[in-house]
Order: C-alpha cells, then structure tokens, then sequence
C-alpha cells in the first residue's frame, strides 16, 4: 500500500491564482481530512470528510473548498491564492473500523504564495 | 475551548538520556494521540491511548486522566530520536485538536 499520497510536494503561486492540492489513499478509509502547519501553532483543521459525498468545515475553512467523490479522493482547492494561505498542508486519514481515530498523513504539500 | 498545551517547546539532552515530554489538556477526551514529525516533514503516529500506559520499544506514554495529563518517555535516547513530538486530542470523532510540538534534538 501506498498509503497517503500528496501532490504536489512544493508549488509556489502569485496572489489571485488558484489551484487543487491532491491527497489519495488506498487503504479504504472513511474519514479524510486536511491541516495546515504554521510556525509557532499546532496542526489546524481545514476541512474533513466522513465518506464519499460528504464533507464538512474544521476551524479554519476559509479560502479552501472540498468535494469527496472517491472514497479514495480529497482534493483541496483554493480558489484565489492569498499570502496568508502561505503554509504547509498536510492530508490525513483513519479507518472507523479497527485503529479508528489512528491517523495516517501524507508528506505534506509545502505551499508559498506570492 | 480546549487547548492542549506541551512542554518543553524545546529540549536539547545528550545522547544516552531518558527524556520526558509533557502533554496537558483543558476539557475531558476520548483519546490522546502521540505524533513524530521527522525534520524531512513527515508525521507518524506514535501511540493512542486513553487510559494506562503504551509501549513501544523506547517509547513510553502515560496518561492520567483525572489530571488531564499525558506524558512521552524515551529511554537510551538516540540522534535519531531527533524530531518534533506532538500532542493531539480527540473527543469520540476523528476531529483532533493539537499541540504546537515538542523539538527534541539529541546530540552524539
């Protein structure tokens, strides 16, 4: 197994520009979520999900949007690219079956914005 | 809201020295999560736990729940411990809300 896979691991954008960060997972989760890490702060919660089709906010949701269409798939989107979104993200996921709550990252998307 | 708070930010031991890092939380959990995140970026998760006692090798986690407190050991410390070791909570979902980390460097 692959595990959790990022894509892509750097990208630097101009202010305004949009893009998608992709996550995959191949071990059947459930639950898939995203995090940004700042200096001096812990990991917070942007946007997870429970299943295929279904997605809700965490603590800091905004300039981000997510679809879950896959069980597989949580692709992160920002849609106009603001330096405050200067960060480096980080996709999670874990099983509600067995190790539920265990949470599996990925290596993480180091994203500078101009 | 709860906050989970470490300590130290940063500690500095030789190698060989049994090291304890500290996790304190405000509100009552469901679980408590032990993360590395090596100096590359990657994180893994160490342990969960929410009663008692884990170990894993040189790693050991406690929690006291009444206390809210958690805390990390490792024993016969190594270079390649070197790392941040971060705190997270949960309260029955998958939702974690973390500490902001624990650099530990170990020095030959």
């Amino acid at each position: 197994n692959a595990g959790v896979t990022q894509t892509p691991k750097f990208q630097v954008l101009k202010t305004g520009q949009s893009m998608t960060l992709q996550c995959a997972q191949d071990m059947n989760h459930e639950y898939m979520s995203w995090y940004r890490q700042d200096p001096g702060m812990g990991l917070r919660l942007i946007h997870y999900s429970v299943g295929a089709g279904i997605t809700d906010q965490g603590e800091v949701p905004n300039g981000y949007n997510v679809s879950r269409s896959t069980t597989e798939d949580f692709p992160l989107r920002l849609l106009s690219a603001a330096p405050s979104q200067t960060s480096v993200y980080f996709c999670a996921s874990s099983s509600s079956g067995t190790g539920r709550y265990i949470q599996y990252f990925g290596a993480g998307t180091r994203l500078s914005v101009l | 809201k709860n906050e989970v708070e470490q300590s130290p930010q940063n500690l500095t031991a030789q190698e060989g020295e049994f090291i304890t890092i500290n996790c304190s939380y405000s509100v009552g959990i469901s679980a408590l999560h032990w993360l590395q995140q090596h100096p590359g970026g990657g994180i893994v998760s160490l342990f969960m736990l929410s009663s008692g006692k884990k170990k894993h090798g040189r790693l050991i986690a406690t929690i006291n729940i009444q206390e809210k407190h958690s805390s990390l050991h490792i024993t016969a410390s190594h270079p390649r411990d070197s790392a941040v070791y971060i705190c997270a909570v949960t309260f029955g979902n998958e939702k974690l809300t973390f500490g902001t980390g624990t650099r530990l460097t170990i020095i030959p």
